[in-house]
C-alpha cells in the first residue's frame, strides 16, 4: 500500500516562496505520475501540477509558471516550489498519485494534506 | 471559479439514493472519457471512488456508480448509509497533461 506524507512550512510571507515536500513510502516513485493538488478553504479541489517519473512536468495555466515540481528517486520524494505567494495561496495542499492500477487519470493514492497559510 | 459544476449541497434519508451531477464542457467532460470521483471526509485524505466515468476500484461498494452524457458526469450512491456523509469531487482531464476538479458537494444523511 502506497502511502504519502506531505510536510513543510505553515506559514509563508507575501511574496516568498512556498515549498513542500511529499515522502513516499510503500511503493517507488519510479513509476507513475506525481501530483499536487489544493484546496483552499470553502471552495473546491484545484488541481496544481504533476511530475511523471521520466522527469517531464505539467502545470495548471492558471498558475502562470509560478510553480516547480521536482523529484528525488534516490529519497522516494518529490516536491512543490510555488512563487510569489499571495493570500490566494492560503490552502491544504495535497499530493497524489496516479499512473497505478486504475490508470493515469485516478488520484488513487494521497496524502493527508498539509495547511500552508501565507501571512502578508 | 471551479472549472465542473456540482451541487454545493444533496441530502437523502438512509436507504435513498441521491445523484451528484458534476457538468464540465466539451473541452474537459465532455471530449474524454477520464472522469473519477473522490470521496472527501474532512481532516482525511480523499478517496478515489469511481474513474474512467464508470469503473469503481476494488473496496469499493456497488453503491456507487458512475455514469455520463454529454458535458455532464454523474454520482449515483444508492442504498444511503450514514458514513456516506461526506463531501464529493469530480475530476475529469482537460487535455495537455492537465486535470480540472469541481467545487465538490456536501452530502447529507437525514
Amino acid at each position: 500500500q502506497v502511502q504519502l506524507q506531505e510536510s513543510g512550512p505553515g506559514l509563508v510571507k507575501s511574496s516568498q516562496t512556498l515549498s513542500l515536500t511529499c515522502s513516499v513510502s510503500g511503493g517507488s516513485i519510479g513509476s507513475g505520475s506525481w501530483n499536487w493538488i489544493r484546496q483552499s478553504a470553502g471552495k473546491g479541489l484545484e488541481w496544481i501540477g504533476v511530475i511523471y517519473a521520466s522527469g517531464s512536468t505539467s502545470f495548471n495555466p492558471s498558475l502562470k509558471s509560478r510553480a516547480t515540481i521536482s523529484l528525488y528517486t534516490s529519497k522516494n520524494q518529490f516536491s512543490l516550489s510555488l512563487t510569489s505567494v499571495t493570500a490566494a495561496d492560503t490552502a491544504i495542499y495535497y499530493c497524489a498519485k496516479a499512473g497505478g492500477r486504475w490508470g493515469w487519470h485516478a488520484f488513487d493514492f494521497w496524502g493527508q494534506g498539509t495547511m500552508v497559510s501565507v501571512s502578508s | 471559479q471551479p472549472a465542473l459544476t456540482q451541487p454545493r449541497s444533496v441530502s437523502g434519508s438512509p436507504g435513498q439514493s441521491v445523484t451528484i451531477s458534476c457538468t464540465g464542457s466539451s473541452s474537459d467532460v465532455g471530449n474524454y472519457k477520464y472522469v473519477s470521483w473522490y470521496q472527501h471526509h474532512p481532516g482525511k485524505a480523499p478517496k478515489l471512488i469511481i474513474f474512467d466515468v464508470t469503473k469503481r476500484p476494488s473496496g469499493v461498494p456497488d453503491r456507487f456508480s458512475g455514469s455520463q452524457s454529454g458535458n455532464t458526469a454523474s454520482l449515483t450512491i444508492s442504498g444511503l448509509q450514514a458514513e456516506d456523509e461526506a463531501d464529493y469531487y469530480c475530476c475529469s482531464y482537460a487535455g495537455s497533461y492537465n486535470w480540472v476538479f469541481g467545487g465538490g458537494t456536501s452530502l447529507t444523511v437525514l
